[in-house]
């Protein structure tokens, strides 16, 4: 299995702050990384696909990059609807996800 | 709108079975592959299962080969999840989601979810 680390597994920060979340896979795989947002009860909801495609309908504040092995997911301005979890999954060999990131308010 | 619901979720003892259903409803269901994926209460999110869209590839991680089995039945577009011997480790919020539809079918996002089914195993 291909393991995946994100980094960190939590931040504070404030509406109108750019944050970064790093996902590190353990070996190479290409492009085929995906971002997902979830909320406390819900169910996960897609935001990015092949490391850099946004999903239709999802804010263009959300931003993803990198391939090979390490890749970025970036929200260029918080907004209070985005303090949630997020995971990174790669999908090059069956699937697997990263831990999560939290992100909560400061 | 495309849709997934999931239900045939509870309480269950160890070493009991339970079938998980997903009906979906707003897309083709017969030309998706379909997963399952768990998350246990506090933790993050771990794929289970997928099925291909006409049923002929099935695929598990180890940590549930043997005891889990996906299967879907295209006339009903529904997915399901049989899961036998549980174990309490299996105590999880189950989700259906979408997976590929064409060549590289594998390669796909997750792009529609369900809204979880809960599974307790306890005595």
């Amino acid at each position: 299995d291909i393991q995946m680390t994100q980094s960190p597994s939590s931040l504070s920060a404030s509406v109108g702050d750019r944050v970064t979340i790093t996902c590190r896979a353990g070996q190479n795989i290409n492009s085929y990384l995906n971002w997902y947002q979830q909320k406390p009860g819900k169910a996960p909801k897609l935001l990015i696909y092949a490391a850099s495609t946004l999903e239709s309908g999802v804010p263009s504040r959300f931003s993803g990059s990198g391939s090979g092995t390490d890749f970025t997911l970036t929200i260029s301005s918080l907004q209070p609807e985005d303090f949630a979890t997020y995971y990174c999954q790669q999908s090059y060999s069956t699937w697997t996800f990263g831990q999560g990131t939290k992100v909560e308010i400061k | 709108q495309d849709h997934l619901v999931e239900s045939g979720g509870g309480v269950v003892h160890p070493g009991r079975s339970l079938r998980l259903s997903c009906a979906a409803s707003g897309f083709t269901f017969s030309t998706y592959a379909m997963h399952w994926v768990r998350q246990a209460p506090g933790e993050g999110l771990h794929w289970v299962a997928v099925i291909s869209n006409d049923g002929s590839y099935k695929n598990y991680p180890e940590s549930v080969k043997g005891r889990f089995t996906i299967s879907r039945d295209n006339a009903k577009s529904s997915l399901y999840l049989q899961i036998n011997n549980l174990r309490p480790e299996d105590t999880a919020v189950y989700f259906c989601a979408r997976g590929g539809q064409s060549t590289g079918w594998h390669y796909w996002a997750f792009d529609i979810w369900g809204q979880g089914t809960m599974v307790t195993v306890s005595s």
